[in-house]
C-alpha cells in the first residue's frame, strides 16, 4: 500500500522566514500526491496536488512543492512565512485502485506549523 | 456554491443514544466520503459513496451506518457508540464519477462528536 511519511510533527519558524515541511512517499508506481492544510476546528483545504505535468507545483497562499522521484519526496515550501500560515499540514497520497474503484486518499501524520512574530 | 456543509457542528451523546450526522453539497459531485479524525491524528477514511452507492467501507463497526439519500446528501447514523468513538467526523466530496485519482476532495468543517 502506498503511504506518506511526514518528518517532524512540529515546525516553528519566524515570520518572514522560509517554511519547509517534509514529506516522503513510498510507492512502486507514480503516486498522486497532495498537500492539505487544516486550521483549528475546521476541515481540510487543498493547497496543491502533483499531477505529473510538472515537478514543481504551485499552490494557493504562496506555497509550492517539488516532486523528486530520486528522493521519493514531495516537500512543501513557502519563501516567507506569515502569521496566518499557522496550521496543521497534511501530505497525502491517493492509491491507484484500478477498475472502477475509487482511489483511497491516505494522509501522513501531519505537521503543525507555528509562526512566531 | 463550493461548500460542503455539515450539521451539527458539535454533538454530545450518550452510549445508548441514536443520532445522525448530516452532510450536504451542491457542487454536483458524484462521490462523497466520511472520515474520522481523532485529536492530533490524521483523518482516516470510513466510507465512500459513488453515485449514491456504497463503494468503500473501511471495516467500520456496524454502530456507524452511512446513508446516501440522493446525490447531494450524505448521512451517518450513530447508535450505541463508545467513548472511544469521540472524534471529529469530516465529510468530503469530489467530482469524480469514475476513477480520476488526482481529483481533489472538498471537505466540510466537521462535526465534533463527544460520546459520554
Amino acid at each position: 500500500a502506498q503511504s506518506v511519511t511526514q518528518l517532524g510533527s512540529h515546525v516553528s519558524v519566524s515570520e518572514g522566514a522560509l517554511v519547509l515541511l517534509r514529506c516522503n512517499y513510498s510507492s512502486s508506481v507514480p503516486p498522486y500526491l497532495f498537500w492539505y492544510v487544516q486550521y483549528p476546528n475546521q476541515g481540510l483545504q487543498l493547497l496543491l496536488k502533483y499531477t505529473s505535468a510538472a515537478t514543481l507545483v504551485k499552490g494557493i497562499n504562496g506555497f509550492e512543492a517539488e516532486f523528486k522521484k530520486s528522493e521519493t519526496s514531495f516537500h512543501l515550501t513557502k519563501p516567507s512565512a506569515h502569521m496566518s500560515d499557522a496550521a496543521e499540514y497534511f501530505c497525502a497520497v491517493r492509491q491507484y485502485a484500478g477498475g472502477t474503484s475509487y482511489g483511497k486518499l491516505t494522509f501522513g501524520q501531519g505537521t503543525i506549523l507555528t509562526v512566531h512574530p | 456554491d463550493t461548500e460542503v456543509t455539515q450539521t451539527p457542528k458539535h454533538l454530545v451523546m450518550g452510549m445508548t443514544n441514536k443520532k445522525s450526522l448530516k452532510c450536504e453539497q451542491h457542487m454536483g459531485h458524484r462521490a462523497m466520503y466520511w472520515y474520522k479524525q481523532k485529536a492530533k491524528k490524521p483523518p482516516e477514511l470510513m466510507f465512500v459513496y459513488s453515485y449514491e452507492k456504497l463503494s468503500i467501507n473501511e471495516s467500520v463497526p456496524s454502530r456507524f451506518s452511512p446513508e446516501c439519500p440522493n446525490s447531494s446528501l450524505l448521512n451517518l447514523h450513530l447508535h450505541a457508540l463508545q467513548p472511544e468513538d469521540s472524534a471529529l467526523y469530516l465529510c468530503a466530496s469530489s467530482q469524480e464519477g469514475t476513477v480520476t485519482t488526482n481529483e481533489k476532495l472538498f471537505f466540510g468543517s466537521g462535526t465534533q462528536l463527544s460520546v459520554l
